[in-house]
């Protein structure tokens, strides 16, 4: 069971693009994290957010949590070819930690 | 920040034989520890839950006799891959969390294991 539903999918955009990731799941959840993973390398920590309706800002990338705590987006401005890598929204569910089902972000210089 | 290490950073076996992957916390002791199975472009998939001194607790689909987990001290977490075939090559990855935060865990690095 998936519980953690990422759009879209794969991205593909020109630096200097805007874009938003969303993350979606169909349960409450008392916290989230994004986390930005390169090819062959663990995923890095980028935010965790835990209050409904919270906003978030890391430089150019903005979180949102959602005020029912069912979903969270993340908007990237102007990216840059340094942002490409796989992105990765993830809840804790009691003792278990689930990751959703990733976006793919690459950025064309 | 928290640092979680994986030994060895890539492995190639050949089939039928067992690969170790070695998960540690380098400066903090994590009570729990996570095994994650990554395939190319995909998400983790989490494979089992590991408390140090328990049993691991694995993930619906995931054989607990082919994937044995041994989390033997606070620092010290091993996932080992038993006959190995070559569609168990993948990406192994570990984290870990420290006692008395919920929501914070650390990742490590990664095991690429190739099965020949």
């Amino acid at each position: 069971t998936q519980l953690l539903e990422q759009s879209p999918q794969f991205l593909s955009i020109q630096e200097g693009e805007n874009l938003t990731v969303y993350c979606n799941s169909s349960s409450v959840f008392s916290s989230l994290q994004w986390y930005r993973q390169e090819p062959g390398e663990g995923p890095v920590l980028l935010v965790t957010v835990v209050t409904g309706g919270e906003v978030k800002k890391l430089k150019r990338l903005t979180f949102q949590f959602g005020d029912a705590r069912k979903d969270s987006s993340l908007h990237i401005t102007a990216a840059q070819p340094g942002d490409t890598g796989l992105y990765l929204c993830a809840l804790g569910a009691g003792n278990q930690f689930y990751f959703g089902t990733g976006t793919s972000l690459t950025v064309i210089p | 920040g928290a640092v979680v290490s994986q030994h060895p950073s890539w492995v190639i076996c050949k089939s039928g034989t067992s690969v170790k992957i070695e998960c540690r916390s380098l400066d903090f002791q994590a009570t729990t520890m996570f095994w994650y199975r990554q395939f190319p472009k995909q998400s983790l998939m989490l494979m089992a839950t590991s408390n140090e001194g328990s049993k691991a607790t694995y993930e619906q689909g995931v054989e607990k006799d082919k994937f044995l987990i041994n989390h033997a001290s606070l620092t010290l977490s091993t996932l080992t891959v038993t006959s190995a075939h070559p569609e168990d090559s993948s990406f192994y990855i570990c984290s870990a969390r420290e006692g008395g935060r919920s929501y914070e865990q650390y990742f490590g690095p990664g095991t690429r294991l190739t099965v020949t």
